[in-house]
């Protein structure tokens, strides 16, 4: 079946405008994760979602940043007033279930920010 | 507090030569631990994981790793590398407290083949 989708594929912008990432869960996952992945940091974890709400947004690097879920489908990620530092990798995963930590996440192939 | 240390950020080996990426942890709580994969231009694919049942863990493409909690290391290691093995690979630990799951990064080990 089709796996996780993340568009667009690659996004450039100027430093001060808003950004919207967008995740397609595979279908039926409950859970899903957005990560993103700057040069040489390694994988950083931002927020999960357990159907349209959003347990721990503890990873969210700052008040830009804001994701919603609906229908317990689609998210989407926004990133209000994009810094050069927000320039990175960003990653939606989706799973079965988000309380089980051995459940395998599966992994979009991400959305290139650069900040111009 | 969980976290992940790869010790090393660049493993160059032959083709055929075993490989071996090396990773430790802490963890609070039993840990489970992943190794994922990330080929140029694609997203993570899972290689295999522990969850506190066999500590010899197999997984796709020959790699296994071994959980060792008297060391707290998971390395990854295959006996004989291929030129499609090329790749970024990350060690992961998950904390087991329900109702907070959340995975931890390692920061990443280039592995490079060489022909």
């Amino acid at each position: 079946g089709a796996g996780v989708s993340q568009s667009p594929s690659n996004k450039v912008t100027e430093k001060g405008k808003d950004v919207e990432l967008r995740c397609d869960p595979i279908s039926g996952h409950t859970a899903l994760y957005w990560y993103r992945q700057s040069l040489g940091q390694g994988l950083e974890f931002l927020i999960y979602f357990q159907g349209n709400s959003a347990p721990d947004k503890s990873g969210l690097p700052s008040d830009r940043f804001s994701a919603e879920r609906t229908g317990g489908s689609v998210s989407t990620l926004t990133i209000q007033r994009t810094q050069q530092e927000d320039s990175a990798v960003y990653l939606c995963a989706s799973s079965t279930v988000v309380l089980r930590p051995t459940d395998t996440q599966y992994f979009g192939p991400g959305t290139r920010l650069t900040v111009l | 507090a969980q976290s992940v240390t790869q010790l090393d950020s660049h493993v160059s080996v032959s083709e055929g030569t075993p490989v071996l990426l090396r990773c430790n942890y802490s963890s609070s709580y039993s840990p489970s631990l992943f190794w994922y994969v990330q080929h140029p231009n694609k997203g993570l694919q899972l290689l295999l994981k522990y969850t506190s049942a066999a500590t010899l863990v197999k997984g796709i493409n020959g790699f296994e790793a071994e959980f060792k909690k008297s060391e707290t290391s998971f390395h990854l290691t295959k006996p004989s590398a291929h030129m499609s093995d090329a790749a970024e690979y990350f060690c992961v630990v998950s904390d087991q407290d329900f109702g907070n799951e959340k995975l931890t990064f390692g920061t990443g080990t280039r592995l490079t083949i060489i022909p």
